[in-house]
């Protein structure tokens, strides 16, 4: 069965260094989005990848980068963490048309210290 | 531009009540809209979505939801609730051919014995 996988699960990082959240889809889709997950605030876009070689910055992009080498993955970079990016990050893939639903991983639960 | 207000962040229903959960959409375009949940430490999972055919969609787990243009409404709605329904609900809208979903706060629904 298709599905979309996020690694690691958990992770716990000190201010200031680099950290890589992967996601791997298998839907072949074209579209792939960055969320977090904050009490009182539901999903806030990060980035997003609409094809290989695409990436746009989406509502909270500060302090995050993408990449789109492939079709199945779109990795998430924080350059330089902070404790203010503490959240749970989800990743989701879609078919290319507006009306198609967004299908979820896991959720990565990142803690910085 | 689009947006999602999710009436209630929390709601309590006894076991077997009727299940209301709110959600108003703002968009200036013919909306498609979506119902998620997540249950907890997982990821999120489409309950229904309304996408222009009939106005009253049906979904996963007995749920169903009446798209109201005049009321720019997408209530959530189950007869009886079960305590299994407990969980967090998202309402989402996406505009036109944007692809993507801009989501409400969400509304954790608990189940009383």
């Amino acid at each position: 069965d298709a599905e979309i996988t996020q690694s690691p699960r958990h992770k716990i990082t000190e201010t200031g260094r680099q950290v890589t959240l992967a996601c791997h889809q298998t839907w072949n889709h074209n579209n792939m989005f960055w969320y977090r997950q904050d009490l009182g605030h539901g999903l806030r876009l990060i980035h997003y990848s609409y094809g290989v070689q695409d990436t746009n910055k989406g509502e909270v992009s500060d302090g995050y980068s993408v990449s789109r080498s492939n079709t199945e993955d779109l990795p998430l970079t924080l350059e330089s963490a902070a404790s203010s990016q503490t959240s749970v990050y989800f990743c989701a893939s879609s078919e290319s048309l507006g009306q198609s639903e967004q299908y979820f991983g896991p959720g990565t639960r990142l803690t910085v210290t | 531009a689009q947006s999602v207000t999710q009436l209630g962040s929390h709601v309590s229903v006894s076991e077997g009540a009727l299940v209301l959960l709110r959600c108003n959409y703002s968009s200036s375009v013919p909306p498609y809209l979506f119902w998620y949940v997540q249950y907890p430490n997982q990821g999120l999972q489409l309950l229904l979505k309304y996408t222009s055919a009939a106005t009253l969609v049906k979904g996963i787990n007995g749920f169903e939801a009446e798209f109201k243009k005049s009321e720019t409404s997408f209530h959530l709605t189950k007869p009886s609730a079960h305590m299994s329904d407990a969980a967090e609900y998202f309402c989402a809208v996406s505009s036109g051919s944007a692809r993507q979903l801009t989501f409400g706060s969400g509304t954790q629904l608990t189940v009383l014995p």
